[in-house]
Order: C-alpha cells, then sequence, then structure tokens
C-alpha cells in the first residue's frame, strides 16, 4: 500500500490528453512538501518529468505539465505518442514517516 | 552531462550480503562535484512501484544518512567522493529484498531526484 493514490493505470488515443492524479494527505502534500513526477520506460531507470509541482527539467517537452491542490497534484500529458507509453509515478516527502514516499505508479497505455 | 551506473547486483542466498555500487561520471567543467550532492538508492521489485530505500547526504552535511524503515539496521549507504562512487552494503539479505536497484543524484533545488542510473538486479535466493 503506497503513501501516495496513483490509478493503477490510464489510457488514450495518438494525440489525446491524459491526466494522472496523485492523491496524499496532511504528512505529505497537505503539508507543503513538494511532488515531484518520474516516468520509467520499459527497461529503463526512471528519469525525471516534473519537478516542484509544475516545473520541467531541461529537454523535457511542454506537453508535459503538473498542478499541485491541497493534498493532491496531477500530471497532465498532452498530443499523446506512442512513445509515452510507460510507468509514471509521483513522488514526494512525507513528515510522519520521515521518509521520501512514491505513489503506487501509473501505466499509461497508448492504444 | 551527468551519468550514473549501478554495478554488483546478482544472485545471493537469504542471510548474506551484497554491496552495489553507484559510480558518477559528468561533472567536469561544472562548477559542483559529485562530493556536493545527496546520492540515494531506490528499488523496484518484480511487479511493483518504485521504493526508497536511502539516502546519504553531501559533505557539507558531513554525509549523514537517512533509511527506509524497511531496510534500517540492515542495510548502510556510504560514499567516496574522491572516486565519485556511492555505496550500497546490504546485509541480512530476504528474499523479500529481490529488485532492480537504483541510485539517484538529488538536485540541489527541490530535493528532487534529477539523474538516475539504469538498475541492477539483486536477486535473493536459495
Amino acid at each position: 500500500q503506497s503513501v501516495l493514490t496513483q490509478p493503477p493505470s490510464v489510457s488514450g488515443a495518438p494525440g489525446q490528453r491524459v491526466t494522472i492524479s496523485c492523491t496524499g494527505s496532511s504528512s505529505n502534500i497537505g503539508a507543503g512538501y513538494d511532488v515531484h513526477w518520474y516516468q520509467q520506460l520499459p527497461g529503463t531507470g526512471p528519469k525525471l518529468l516534473i519537478y516542484a509541482h509544475n516545473n520541467r527539467p531541461s529537454g523535457i517537452p511542454d506537453r508535459f505539465s503538473g498542478s499541485k491542490s491541497g493534498t493532491s497534484a496531477s500530471l497532465s500529458i498532452t498530443g499523446l505518442q506512442a512513445e509515452d507509453e510507460g510507468d509514471y509515478y509521483c513522488q514526494s516527502y512525507d513528515s510522519s514517516l520521515n521518509e521520501v514516499v512514491f505513489g503506487g505508479g501509473t501505466k499509461l497505455t497508448v492504444l | 552531462e551527468v551519468q550514473l551506473v549501478e554495478s554488483g547486483g546478482g544472485l545471493v542466498q537469504p542471510g548474506r550480503s551484497l554491496r552495489l555500487s553507484c559510480t558518477a561520471s559528468g561533472f567536469t567543467g561544472s562548477r559542483f562535484t559529485f562530493g556536493d550532492y545527496a546520492m540515494s538508492w531506490f528499488r523496484r521489485a518484480p511487479g511493483k512501484g518504485l521504493e526508497w530505500v536511502g539516502l546519504i547526504r553531501n559533505k557539507l552535511y558531513g554525509g549523514a544518512t537517512e533509511y527506509a524503515a524497511s531496510v534500517k539496521g540492515r542495510f548502510t549507504i556510504s560514499r567516496d567522493d574522491s572516486k565519485s562512487i556511492a555505496y550500497l552494503q546490504m546485509n541480512s539479505l530476504k528474499i523479500e529484498d529481490t529488485a532492480v536497484y537504483y541510485c539517484a543524484r538529488r538536485s540541489g533545488g527541490y530535493e528532487d531526484f534529477d539523474y538516475w542510473g539504469q538498475g541492477t538486479l539483486v536477486t535473493v535466493s536459495s
């Protein structure tokens, strides 16, 4: 059972938009800790997509965006492409556990 | 560009030990060195999601370490800044420690993890 809750899977057709939610609590996202998002493609290490809710590292296309509200955050991907298929994780910090915490991951399928 | 390469994975029996290494490169020409960054270890068990294992802070914080409850007392993270290597010493290994282990650099800004390695597989089995 992950501290942050994500839907197990989402899907969309090429060109469409999908949104992945990440629900936390008052000891992590709700406490003001930053939310970061990672993409893990099959057979590779995770890659930072979004940091501190809505900032993109250099080289990440603006098709990827993030937001945060209250105890939740979300990742939006517009203009879906086949190469976006993979697993997506949200990450924050939990002050009750004193640990870095992740969502359980969401598998994105491009139809 | 920064690159991280994990090594040392393999098949090990329950109760035994294993040491993983994370070798960093690509800091040449940067005003910051390997020693300026905190480094962390993560794992992904088969069919499961990412799990944080632990972290070692940079030299400014004396290389202090933090661990997930699931590995505290069994795993130890250390670093050799002269060689740009971070280590994960895993003792008293359990079957449930079977996973791909990743190292990552914690960025200096928002405590995200901005560079990751490709991972090394650790299989704990008799």
